[in-house]
């Protein structure tokens, strides 16, 4: 157990809809990140807030927003969702804002029908 | 921006082998490589990492070796066991500016046979 939670486990919904996926970070880690998991695209790196700022951006689609809140949890909400955004959603903390030893969540799995 | 390449895809050793996974990455900038386990079904796990001013790191089974000059660092596992059975992942981390994003390779599912 990293310390990293994660909810909920499993999502299922429609094309079209809007989901909020909810991370809590291990206690004492300021950093926040997301990521991505598909079978073609691997792992992908989406975005990551340090403190309550957004820090670093990766291939994050503009139909997807995340934010972290002043007791540190981050919230990824994914709308307009379309077939081949289901995949594994997993955020990670370290505590600090420079990358270094992130430790992930157990996941939230997202299937979009 | 970084790329990181892993191989091999697949990997299946007997028990008791060594097992080597090799990566490499293109941005001369990154300094921080860390290797991910992951259980099917299950997270990410860090099991060992290193930095750009170390060449080796060992931790029990579990050793890291990097070469800057050649941009490719490998993992090593010694005295494989059925449990080291997972998919592997080398990321790398530039250092630059505000670039904190960690780019993963693919992955190798390594099989671990008894």
């Amino acid at each position: 157990d990293s310390g990293v939670t994660q909810t909920p486990k499993h999502l299922i919904t429609a094309t079209g809809q809007r989901v909020t996926l909810r991370c809590s970070p291990r206690s004492g880690d300021l950093s926040v990140y997301w990521y991505q998991q598909s079978l073609d695209q691997g792992l992908q790196f989406l975005i990551q807030y340090y403190n309550g700022e957004e820090r670093a951006k990766g291939n994050i689609l503009e139909r997807f927003s995340a934010q972290q809140f002043p007791d540190l949890h981050s919230e990824l909400n994914l709308s307009s969702l379309e077939l081949g955004d289901s995949a594994l959603y997993f955020c990670a903390s370290s505590k600090a804002q420079g990358g270094y030893e992130q430790y992930f969540g157990p996941g939230t799995r997202l299937t979009v029908t | 921006g970084e790329n990181v390449e892993q191989h091999p895809s697949t990997l299946s050793v007997q028990e008791g082998d060594s097992a080597v996974i090799k990566c490499t990455y293109s941005d001369s900038a990154s300094n921080y490589f860390p290797w991910y386990k992951q259980e099917l079904g299950k997270r990410p796990q860090l099991i060992i990492d290193i930095r750009s001013n170390v060449g080796e790191k060992k931790d029990q089974r579990i050793a890291v070796t990097l070469n800057k000059t050649a941009k490719h660092f490998s993992l090593h596992i010694t005295e494989t066991q059925p449990e080291d059975s997972a998919v592997y992942f080398c990321a790398a981390k530039n250092s630059g500016g505000s670039n904190y994003k960690l780019t993963f390779g693919k992955g190798t599912l390594l099989t671990v046979n008894p």
